[in-house]
């Protein structure tokens, strides 16, 4: 199967400050990468959609000056929320699928706990 | 647009006791389900899809039928184990690809030995 490998898994960080997230696909080229975020008793909501070598794609409401998103390479993806409040704490996750084949499943690293102090 | 709705957990179960999470859906078109299920400090993990209506998928003895007239897709097993202890996500794509995903809210199986 294809392992996705999300870094770090728990972070805390203060308010103002920056906080880099990783999403790494170990053992396949992923063209496509997605980004979630989940609040607590809420859904998973897609964020963004993260595109090798070109500007992600935003969902509505997701500030993209905010959730920076760089895909530079065909097996890693950043997201770094800048500038963090507490209201940014959340959980992150991000699922990678292979190239030229969107009929097969997303593949998910295991989730980035993010808690803004 | 497009949701899931899922019971909320705990889900709290003896050890081979019958499992059942339920899930429905709104979508526009004709989406595919899934259930994901997350084990402690891993990633979601693809448990189970169907593409279209009365499709059963199945997998490690979890069952789920995509029923269209009930726009459901509940998650059922007949003898649950400890291992299966996690938390299990119905999740809905588009009918352009299975990638982008929207997920309920995820139910938290816990199950007693």
């Amino acid at each position: 199967g294809a392992v996705v490998s999300q870094h770090p898994s728990r972070v805390i960080c203060k308010s103002g400050t920056s906080v880099k997230i990783e999403c790494r696909s170990l053992d396949f080229q992923a063209t496509t990468m997605f980004w979630y975020r989940q609040f607590p008793k809420q859904s998973l909501m897609l964020m963004a959609t993260s595109n090798e070598g070109s500007k992600a794609t935003y969902e509505q409401g997701v500030e993209k000056d905010k959730f920076l998103i760089n895909h530079a390479s065909l097996t890693l993806s950043t997201l770094t929320v800048t500038s963090a409040h507490p209201e940014d704490s959340s959980f992150y996750i991000c699922s990678a699928s292979r190239p030229m084949d969107s009929n097969t499943e997303a593949f998910f690293g295991q989730g980035t706990r993010l808690t803004v102090v | 647009g497009n949701s899931v709705t899922q019971m909320e957990g705990p889900v709290t179960l003896s050890e081979e006791a019958f499992l059942t999470i339920n899930c429905t859906y709104t979508a526009t078109g004709y989406p595919s389900l899934f259930w994901y299920v997350q084990y402690p400090g891993e990633g979601l993990q693809l448990l189970l899809k169907a593409t279209k209506a009365d499709d059963k998928g199945s997998n490690k003895g979890f069952e789920a039928t995509y029923r269209k007239e009930t726009t459901s897709f509940h998650l059922e097993k007949g003898s649950v184990q400890v291992s299966d202890s996690a938390v299990y996500f119905c999740a809905l794509s588009s009918n352009t690809g299975f990638q982008k995903l929207v997920f309920g809210t995820g139910t938290r199986l816990l199950v007693s030995p």
